[in-house]
């Protein structure tokens, strides 16, 4: 079955730079990459996705990049504020119908004012 | 506009005990997940519906676990007896479609603990 690996798993960045978290996949088939977002006390929240026709998507500070070729997307941020940190997570999942979601294991962003 | 309800948020039972955890999905939504995540393994389907109908309950744990949909706006995830294992904040999303991939919102989570 599809299998997520996420990188790191703890980041620290200076509130305006920018934050890069990386996953992998291994099922080629896999066709749909979202990101969640969690913050303390609550649910993980969908901030960006990406079908693998595309291979980037921007929405204002936050963007993400597929490389089909070699498995691997990108959450990428730009202009980090504190509001920023939270858990993320990466997800992959195949198939136009039952879009059953598999997670990575988390990246725990923390953002210094 | 109300979310993903989920009752309750915080459920602490000793081992043995039957634990029952609520669901409500958003109005309209026609697909429902129940998720648990912990620390060692992360976030895990547990099973999936789609119009009231169990399609995949293969993340399903043990027999112990059980979950039900009566109709389009409630659904339960039944421990019984429960274990210290089990202790984990236990998730329920919704979301709108089967055809593709749909946005999954998620409830704000029960957090279980059993002793």
């Amino acid at each position: 079955g599809e299998n997520v690996e996420q990188h790191p798993s703890t980041l620290s960045v200076q509130e305006g730079d920018s934050a890069v978290i990386k996953c992998t996949y291994s099922d080629s088939a896999s066709n749909y990459f979202p990101w969640y977002k969690q913050e303390l006390g609550k649910g993980p929240q969908l901030i960006i996705d990406i079908r693998s026709n595309v291979g980037e998507k921007k929405d204002q500070r936050i963007a993400v990049t597929l490389n089909k070729t070699a498995k691997h997307f990108s959450l990428h941020i730009t202009e980090t504020q504190p509001e920023d940190s939270a858990v993320y997570f990466c997800a992959a999942s195949k198939g136009t119908g039952f879009q059953k979601l598999v997670f990575g294991t988390g990246t725990r962003l923390l953002v210094s004012p | 506009d109300a979310g993903v309800i989920q009752s309750p948020r915080h459920e602490v039972t000793e081992m043995g005990q039957e634990v029952t955890l609520r669901c409500k999905p958003i109005s309209g939504h026609n697909s429902l997940f129940w998720y648990r995540q912990t620390m060692m393994r992360g976030l895990e389907l547990l099973i999936y519906f789609n119009n009231n109908v169990p399609i995949d309950d293969s993340g399903m744990p043990e027999d112990r676990f059980s979950a039900k949909m009566p109709n389009a706006s409630f659904s339960t995830l039944k421990i019984q007896p429960s274990e210290p294992r089990d202790s984990a904040v236990y998730f329920c999303a919704s979301s709108s479609g089967l055809a593709g991939p749909y946005e999954q919102y998620f409830g704000p989570g029960t957090r279980l603990t059993v002793t």
